[in-house]
């Protein structure tokens, strides 16, 4: 089983506010590395596959970028807004090239 | 548009129940998971599938099995349920190892 660590586990931050959090994986063997976003009441929904060291990708306001070497990918919301409020995982794939997810993040963006 | 349904949003079970949980996907996809979600936990891959009647078991298969007779339908039985089954279910599918697409969860009460 990948162990998988996402910091912190919850955030409360205002509206208009910028953040970020991370996800660490082991950097060996790397493949890819998934990030998902699931708001209360829905499903989890992909926001990016990263598979590249150095790699930036970026949604609207969501960006994420990527250090294989290291182990680690940051996401970035600018301006957080309310609908922002939601679980986000990463996810690298183990050996097998099944999912394994960290615990998450839960954002609480208040208006 | 991806879809991919689970038989009930919320269940209440007695413990010893038989408990059935269905997912249907209409993507023709080849891979099907079955994850339990508990607060600070992230998403655990209880089984998965990458063919019919094939499966295979995930990080937390005990207590659980699987059936697929179809390739878009994927259950997950828990023979005798316990009050530690008590969980969020998730069902996903996905098309090799890309992004996995997500039903809306399966919130089960085991008293």
């Amino acid at each position: 089983i990948l162990n998988v660590e996402q910091s912190p586990q919850s955030l409360h931050v205002q509206e208009g506010d910028s953040t970020n959090f991370t996800c660490s994986f082991p950097s060996s063997n790397f493949y890819a590395l998934h990030w998902y976003r699931w708001e209360t009441a829905k499903s989890p929904e992909a926001l990016f596959v990263m598979t590249l060291n150095g790699d930036e990708k970026k949604k609207g306001r969501i960006s994420a970028t990527l250090n294989t070497k290291e182990g680690y990918s940051y996401l970035y919301i600018k301006g957080s807004q309310p609908e922002d409020s939601a679980t986000y995982l990463c996810a690298p794939p183990n050996a097998g090239n099944m999912l394994t997810f960290g615990g998450g993040t839960r954002l609480m963006v208040k208006p | 548009d991806v879809k991919v349904t689970q038989s009930s949003r919320y269940l209440v079970k007695r413990t010893g129940e038989k408990v059935f949980l269905e997912c249907v996907q209409d993507m023709d996809h080849e891979n099907m998971f079955w994850y339990r979600q508990d607060p600070g936990l992230g998403l655990r891959l209880i089984y998965f599938s990458y063919d019919v009647k094939m499966k295979e078991k995930g990080d937390i298969p005990e207590g659980y099995s699987v059936s697929r007779e179809k390739k878009e339908r994927f259950s997950l039985i828990l023979e005798s349920a316990s009050t530690n089954q008590t969980s969020m279910y998730l069902c996903a599918s996905s098309s090799g190892p890309e992004t996995q697409y997500f039903g809306p969860g399966t919130r089960l009460l085991v008293l």
